[in-house]
């Protein structure tokens, strides 16, 4: 069944300091790939999305992504976290083409930023 | 600006009260999509619709309706709430295959 798994329910990373977020998996096909962000009290936000070619992608707000199929991952970075980043982060999936066209979403990883 | 509205923001409501949460789309997409956040659990989809009058289920449909009778509209109906339904809410539309999703801001229900 298809599925994404994010394995940290809970990061604190100090401002400065880089950041990685995991999200694994399980698609039978090729996968579209997205991150969304979700601040406190907010809607969604797409940070960035992978459909095909280059397996590292930019995003939005200095964020990036890497596809990698061998180990069905698509970890999110980010060099340097602000205050700001402080939010919750949801990998998700998209089987375009099936009639449901559905996101399939991991359970979410909430970012904290200590000063 | 290409936008998904939904309303209300916040709805608190008791047992068995009918309530609609609306949403409308600027961007004439055909596909259009309910889904349901939830602690532990990320976002599930309730309903789905490809066109106009062409609505189907998803993932957690029980309770909820909708219905699409034009394009840019695409209302959750909950017929008769129930604790179990408090959740956010997110409408979402999607315009072609590499285009993506475009979420609306969310709207926070309890029920009690």
């Amino acid at each position: 069944a298809q599925s994404v798994t994010q394995p940290d329910i809970h990061i604190t990373v100090s401002e400065g300091a880089s950041l990685e977020l995991r999200c694994n998996y399980s698609y039978g096909a090729t996968p579209y790939l997205f991150w969304y962000v979700q601040s406190p009290g907010q809607g969604l936000q797409l940070l960035l999305k992978y459909f095909s070619g280059d397996t590292l992608v930019q995003g939005i707000k200095g964020f990036e992504a890497e596809f990698k199929r061998s180990q069905s991952s698509f970890n999110l970075r980010k060099p340097s976290v602000h205050w700001s980043d402080a939010a919750e982060y949801f990998c998700a999936v998209g089987p375009y083409g099936g009639a449901t066209n559905k996101l399939i979403f991991g359970t979410g990883t909430l970012l904290a930023v200590q000063p | 600006e290409a936008q998904v509205t939904q309303n209300p923001r916040y709805l608190i409501t008791v047992t068995g009260k009918k309530l609609t949460v609306t949403c409308s789309q600027n961007m004439n997409h055909e596909y259009m999509s309910w889904y349901r956040q939830d602690p532990g659990l990320g976002l599930r989809q309730i309903y789905y619709s490809m066109n106009v009058e062409v609505t189907d289920k998803g993932d957690v449909p029980e309770g909820y309706k909708v219905s699409r009778k034009e394009k840019r509209n695409f209302p959750l109906i909950l017929e008769s709430p129930s604790p179990n339904q408090t959740s956010l809410y997110f409408c979402a539309t999607k315009g072609g295959d590499h285009y993506g999703y475009t979420f609306g801001s969310g709207t926070r229900l309890t029920v009690v």
